[in-house]
């Protein structure tokens, strides 16, 4: 089945740095778009950013333009998201999930890490 | 850029009673890519439509979503315990996708 699994949150002072990954088993990794969305605590969905399935096209939502970038490793079924220069304000539970570009919807969703920016 | 509201912000039902969630966006948006989803506490989203009115796989059929333009509803027919949640509309366009703020459907 499809699985989607989170890794890298954690606690990270303002202006840091910090590289979340996304392990997908259960299908055709490189066949598929994927994409990152956040939720801060108590607050809705925010999308983030979505990558093609080879990496060429990718776009992002204005809030973190400029500050983070997604990559994936289609040999080690892998979704990244790089995050710099963190605030406060990029406190949130962050998920990867399935794009299906058909739809334009996320048909699969990972369980979600936790990032921290506090000092 | 196109906004979605939805409305109400909560609702209180009783379970088999029937709840209606609107979406309405700030343009006209393509059906196509309409969809909504359903968040428990603690729980990734899941998708339940998709196309503004398809279910996605395995969505009971108590979930019902329909409209066009820039008013869309989700409907649940009769309500069970579990589907006390937050549900949030989505729209893809342009190499970028939009929630909406959700609404969440409490138990009275």
């Amino acid at each position: 089945q499809v699985q989607l699994m989170e890794s890298g949150g954690g606690l990270v002072k303002p202006g840091g740095s910090l590289r979340l990954s996304c392990a997908a088993s259960g299908f055709p990794f490189s066949d598929y778009y994927m994409t990152w969305v956040r939720q801060a605590p108590g607050k809705g969905l925010e999308w983030l950013s979505y990558i093609s399935t080879t990496g060429d096209y990718t776009n992002y939502a204005d809030s973190v333009k400029g500050r983070f970038t997604i990559s994936r490793d289609n040999a080690k079924n892998s979704l990244y998201l790089q995050m710099n220069s963190l605030r406060a304000e990029d406190t949130a539970v962050y998920y990867c999930a399935r794009a299906h570009m058909v739809q334009g919807t996320f048909d699969y969703w990972g369980q979600g890490t936790l990032v921290t920016v506090s000092s | 850029e196109i906004v979605l509201t939805q409305s109400p912000g909560t609702m209180s039902l009783s379970p088999g009673e029937r709840a209606t969630l609107s979406c309405r966006a700030s343009q006209i948006v393509s059906s196509s890519y309409l969809a909504w989803y359903q968040q428990k506490p603690g729980q990734a989203p899941r998708l339940l439509i998709y196309g503004a009115s398809s279910r996605a796989t395995g969505i009971p059929d108590r979930f019902s979503g329909s409209g066009s333009g820039t008013d869309f509803t989700l409907t649940i027919s009769r309500l069970e315990p579990e589907d006390f949640a937050v549900y949030y509309c989505q729209r893809y366009g342009t190499s970028s996708w939009t929630f909406g703020q959700g609404t969440k459907v409490e138990i009275k």
